[in-house]
């Protein structure tokens, strides 16, 4: 159980195009999701944080405009970078929590997307 | 605020050695979880362990083992016996507050190499 999907796994994009990257939780519902960004050889850096049916919480120095975050539905968030530069080649990787678990403090990621602007 | 220090950035042994993944903690927190995770050349994380901050009992899996102590704020991983497919980047994680409400935390990670 608790299993989280990615889409796509990895994505090319051209410099100056906006991509989505999907977040889905297969078998619970995610009351949270996490949006993390790894740069190579680095740790994972939280973007912001989401809950379902709110605006995104964001990390001081992330743009809200240029990483758009929906949690529209209880198995759904994207994160969308819009207007992509090379800067934004990244791994990233979310990650959810059922809040209504007692065990609220687990953390499922999912596999990651690595993106590439060219 | 909360963080968290691996200092060794990376370690190579030869395989069938021990190796201790060291990581220290801060936070003001009294309730809070510490984590273990290996994220292999895949990139997908992988977990292993979580603690909470009321149980310093000692755990051990298999290969892997944890040493938890409040008194000094570590929380050390080691893996006896390496093998080869030991090699990845571990990363110890904290989350503070009730049920781990707050965010997770993560340190720099440590590169381990298991050399055949």
């Amino acid at each position: 159980g608790a299993v989280v999907s990615q889409h796509p796994s990895w994505v090319i994009c051209k410099s100056g195009t906006s991509v989505k990257i999907e977040c889905r939780s297969l078998d619970f519902q995610a009351t949270t999701m996490f949006w993390y960004r790894q740069f190579p050889k680095q740790s994972l850096m939280l973007m912001a944080t989401s809950n379902e049916g709110s605006k995104a919480t964001y990390e001081q120095g992330v743009e809200k405009d240029k990483f758009l975050i929906n949690h529209a539905s209880l198995t759904l968030s994207t994160l969308t970078v819009t207007s992509a530069h090379p800067e934004d080649s990244s791994f990233y990787i979310c990650s959810a929590r059922d809040g209504r678990r007692v065990a609220a403090y687990e953390q499922y990621f999912g596999p990651g997307t690595r993106l590439t602007v060219t | 605020a909360q963080k968290v220090t691996q200092a060794q950035t990376e370690i190579s042994v030869v395989e069938k050695e021990d190796v201790t993944l060291d990581c220290v903690y801060e936070t003001r927190d009294t309730t809070y979880y510490l984590f273990w995770y290996k994220q292999p050349p895949s990139g997908e994380l992988v977990f292993l362990i979580r603690r909470n901050s009321f149980d310093e009992q000692n755990e051990i899996s298999g290969r892997y083992s944890w040493n938890f102590q409040k008194s000094t704020s570590s929380f050390n991983f080691t893996i006896t016996a390496s093998q080869v497919v030991d090699s990845a980047v571990y990363f110890c994680a904290l989350s503070g507050g009730v049920q781990g409400a707050q965010k997770l935390v993560f340190g720099q990670g440590t590169r381990l190499t298991i050399n055949p």
